[in-house]
């Protein structure tokens, strides 16, 4: 069975400052994706990025980087310019090749001090 | 539309009585989850369908979970004689299938609380 680890309860950052939030994942696929998802406080849980293991390059989307070592099947989530509002729960989250049900780490908070 | 949405958002019930939870998913996502996560952890898949089909259930839904999705449409999830371990929020997601790749998109949830 898949699993996914975020060793990281806690981290906190200073705003504009850069953050990194570790996960590592256990699959023997070969075919699968990785994700991480923002989850405010009381509010819905969105999607911040996704990286398809086939990939090398690391997906970007503005502030927000991946570092992907297949290798070492670790998935790392960087913030640059923290701002206030990415104060949230963080979750890696995986998916097989087939791509339906997501197995999700135990999340990560972020507090961003001003 | 904006988005997938989940009736009621709150719902405190004493154990052994049922509850009924409805989601209502984007319009045209054929996929649709449901998720349960408890206090500190992250999401646990339950199941999901792919248009009226229930393809998948997780080992986590015992007897007294049953899910639905007449039409393809909305979905309800019924849990019969509640116990307090079933306390959770329960996440309902749905997406488009096209292709390999398909993006969940998540409702805010229902939380259950089980007196």
């Amino acid at each position: 069975a898949q699993t996914v680890t975020q060793s990281q309860p806690e981290m906190s950052v200073q705003e504009a400052e850069t953050v990194t939030l570790s996960c590592t994942y256990d699959t023997s696929e070969s075919d699968y994706y990785l994700f991480w998802y923002k989850q405010p406080p009381s509010r819905q849980m969105i999607l911040v990025i996704r990286q398809e293991a086939y990939k090398q390059q690391n997906a970007t989307e503005n502030r927000f980087s991946v570092n992907f070592q297949k290798a070492a099947k670790s998935f790392s989530l960087k913030i640059s310019d923290s701002q206030l509002g990415d104060a949230a729960m963080y979750f890696c989250a995986y998916a097989g090749g087939s791509n339906y049900k997501l197995t999700f780490g135990k999340g990560t908070l972020l507090t961003v001090n001003p | 539309d904006t988005g997938v949405s989940q009736d009621p958002r709150h719902k405190i019930t004493k154990r052994g009585q049922n509850v009924t939870f409805r989601c209502d998913p984007i319009s045209e996502h054929n996929r649709l989850y449901w998720y349960r996560q408890t206090l500190g952890q992250g999401p646990e898949f339950l199941t999901y369908f792919q248009n009226e089909a229930q393809l998948e259930k997780s080992r986590l839904l015992s007897d007294r979970f049953s899910a639905e999705r007449p039409k393809g449409s909305f979905s309800t999830l019924e849990i019969q004689r509640t116990e307090q371990g079933d306390s959770a929020m329960y996440l309902c997601a749905s997406s488009l299938a096209v292709g390999l790749y398909n993006e969940q998109f998540f409702g805010p949830g229902t939380r259950l609380t089980v007196l």
